[in-house]
């Protein structure tokens, strides 16, 4: 199975600052990659897909970025209903395999 | 707009099995767009894929879990379903149902939308 691991776990920001989520892949997956947000007592929301499009609908101010083994999302400027957690997910073989989350909470 | 909703027994016994339906509404669960994946989460925990169908009835699990999952498809009422053998503590979770699409024509697709979920307890 590929594992995918993100970094941090957990994450302090303020709502205006950038923030950078990582996730790392144990094998190369190409851009097979994509992104989730998720709310508590929710279901995952798609963000993005293929490393790097869009969602449609999805702020702008979400951005993903990668390929091979090393991915990032970026928010570019916090708003107060982006703290959430967020996982990757690859889709480049099976067995399908998400990341552990990061939560993103208020400092 | 799409829309799926999971439906099934919030609580099972150990050694029993868990059934989970999802219907689909909005669209056509036949079209040759998607496979229709199950997702769950134990409580504080991550994601883990479960499996995915086509509408033909073709079937991708995940190994883990193989050997006491079946994901079945009944095109005629749009719906399909889930049933994971043998349950034990470790099967409490919230289980969402998705749309699975095909990317180039492969499952390297993603899940979206999802259902609300429904949460699963095992226990005596």
């Amino acid at each position: 199975d590929i594992q995918m691991t993100q970094s941090p776990s957990s994450l302090s920001a303020s709502v205006g600052d950038r923030v950078t989520i990582t996730c790392r892949a144990s094998q190369s997956i190409s851009s097979y990659l994509n992104w989730y947000q998720q709310k508590p007592g929710k279901a995952p929301k798609f963000l993005i897909y293929a490393a790097s499009s869009l969602q449609t609908g999805v702020p702008s101010r979400f951005s993903g970025s990668g390929s091979g083994t090393d991915f990032t999302l970026t928010i570019s400027s916090l708003q107060p209903e982006d703290f959430a957690s967020y996982y990757c997910q690859q889709s480049y073989i099976t067995p399908i395999t998400f990341g552990q989350g990061t939560r993103l909470e208020t400092k | 707009q799409l829309q799926l909703q999971e439906s099934g027994p919030g609580l099972v016994k150990p050694s029993e099995t868990l059934s989970l339906t999802c219907t689909v509404s909005g669209g056509s669960i036949s079209s040759s767009a998607y496979y229709w994946g199950w997702i769950r989460q134990p409580p504080g925990r991550g994601l883990e894929w479960i499996g995915s169908i086509y509408y033909s009835g073709s079937t991708y699990y995940n190994p883990s879990l193989e050997s006491r999952v079946t994901i079945s498809v009944d095109t005629s009422k749009n719906q399909f379903s889930l049933k994971l053998s043998s349950v034990t503590a470790a099967d409490t979770a919230v289980y969402y149902c998705a749309r699975h699409p095909l990317w180039r024509g492969l499952l390297r697709g993603w899940f979206d939308p999802w259902g609300q979920g429904t949460l699963v307890t095992v226990s005596s």
